[in-house]
């Protein structure tokens, strides 16, 4: 089975603090995703990587940031947290590739209160 | 219009009964669909994944594509109060890297 494992299940900062959530799969899949949900908002992709040291936007990446120094782990970061990033923030991995099609697979989510 | 709709429910059924989820998408050149389970304040859990037209069948879950018509749907029979949930739509659009877009969801509420 994929395991998609997140460093934190809850988490309170304050504002301005320099945040770091962790991602770790052990499916070695190319491709690993940053998504925050929001009550009526839903799923909203924040960042991607493809592949070691690669980035990707996704479509609200304004006060995050992310790194990818290793396959296995991805790690977003709020350089100054503000209290409009509290949040459920979603980790999930896929592999890339028409055999394998293209499944995404969540860990289970870090609720981050920002005070 | 949204890339992908659903209706947000809720969608009330009596335990037993067939709850049926309907989902529909914009680009037409889209080839992989997901279905996900999403129990309160847990994390999105796949379980079922489409890429032909037609109906896909795991246990009480049929996955249903129709691609000239750009909808998918997912029929859950003999449904339990545990089945109880928000069911999201998801779809990779062309492009790379297998982004994901997803419905907003549609909650489902299974009663005894």
């Amino acid at each position: 089975d994929v395991k998609v494992t997140q460093s934190s299940r809850y988490l309170v900062k304050r504002t301005g603090e320099k945040v770091f959530l962790e991602c770790v799969q052990d499916m070695d899949h190319e491709n690993m995703f940053w998504y925050r949900q929001d009550p009526g908002l839903g799923l909203r992709l924040i960042y991607f990587s493809y592949d070691v040291k690669m980035k990707e936007k996704g479509d609200i990446p304004e006060g995050y940031s992310v790194s990818r120094e290793k396959k296995e782990r991805f790690s977003l970061i709020l350089e100054s947290a503000s209290t409009n990033q509290t949040s459920m923030y979603l980790c999930a991995s896929g592999s890339y590739g028409a055999g394998a099609y293209n499944e995404q697979f969540f860990g289970p989510g870090t609720r981050l209160t920002v005070l | 219009q949204k890339e992908v709709e659903q209706n947000s429910g809720p969608l009330s059924v009596p335990e037993g009964a067939i709850a049926s989820l309907n989902c529909t998408y914009s680009d037409r050149v889209s080839q992989s669909f997901f279905w996900y389970r999403q129990y309160s304040g847990k994390s999105p859990e796949l379980i079922m994944s489409i890429y032909s037209n037609g109906d896909k069948e795991d246990g009480r879950f049929t996955a249903q594509l129709n691609k000239a018509s750009q909808y998918v749907s997912l029929l859950i029979r003999d449904s339990q109060p545990s089945d109880s949930a928000t069911y999201l739509c998801a779809v990779i659009l062309r492009g790379g890297y297998n982004k994901l877009i997803f419905g907003a969801g549609t909650r489902l509420a299974v009663h005894p």
